[in-house]
């Protein structure tokens, strides 16, 4: 079975535009956890979702959204982008809305410029 | 919040030799886990150990719940080790937050 995928895998955007990362979690699994990943730092949690309802929130700015589709897949959208937002976003899988079962996808490397 | 303290930082180990990695965390937690990031930033479940010992072949993992603390040991440690290590916690057991540490970056050379 295919793992957690995520696209694209690279990204560069200009300060004040907007980008759309997407996640499609394990077959089967119908919660998504989106983390941002600064260099040399640890994941630090943005949202999760489960059955298309967000079930947490880390502390970000509302310039931060994101969304979950029917087949389980995610969006996450960042407007208004800043240069502190380049980042490593990672998105993780399961089957139900605790930590166990986990699985994390390659992510996406965004550079704001 | 809670908070979650790796030591060391950082490690160099010849190939072949011991490390024991530590995570200490400031509340008490339902779930803890072990996770290597390979250079390509690829998250890997290394251990769901809330509490007791595990071992995975080389590896092995160790949580005190009552002194907040786990320890994760690599023996023989091969170049493939290489990465970053992240302990990583959650207070609760119905979310899908987990709250990492700063990681130990460790190198391994031949």
């Amino acid at each position: 079975d295919a793992g957690v995928t995520q696209s694209p895998t690279h990204l560069i955007k200009t300060r004040g535009q907007q980008v759309t990362l997407r996640c499609s979690p394990i077959s089967g699994h119908k919660s998504v956890s989106w983390y941002q990943q600064v260099l040399g730092q640890g994941p630090q949690f943005i949202f999760q979702y489960y059955e298309k309802e967000e079930r947490g929130r880390g502390n970000f700015p509302d310039r931060f959204s994101a969304r979950q589709f029917p087949n389980y897949s995610s969006e996450l959208n960042v407007n208004a982008l800043l240069l502190g937002d380049s980042a490593l976003y990672l998105c993780a899988s399961s089957s139900g809305t605790g930590v166990l079962g986990q699985y994390f996808g390659p992510g996406t490397r965004l550079t704001v410029t | 919040g809670i908070q979650v303290e790796q030591s060391p930082p950082d490690l160099i180990l010849q190939e072949g030799a011991n490390s024991t990695l530590r995570c200490n965390f400031s509340d008490s937690v339902n779930n803890l886990q072990w996770f290597h990031q390979n250079p390509w930033g690829q998250l890997i479940n290394l251990f769901y150990i809330p509490s007791g010992t595990k071992q995975n072949g080389r590896l092995s993992a160790t949580t005190v719940a009552t002194e907040r603390y786990s320890l994760l040991y690599i023996s023989s440690s091969q170049t493939t080790d290489s990465g970053v290590y992240f302990c990583a916690v959650d207070k609760r057991s119905n979310t899908g937050k987990l709250i990492f540490g700063q990681g130990t970056t460790l190198q391994v050379k031949p």
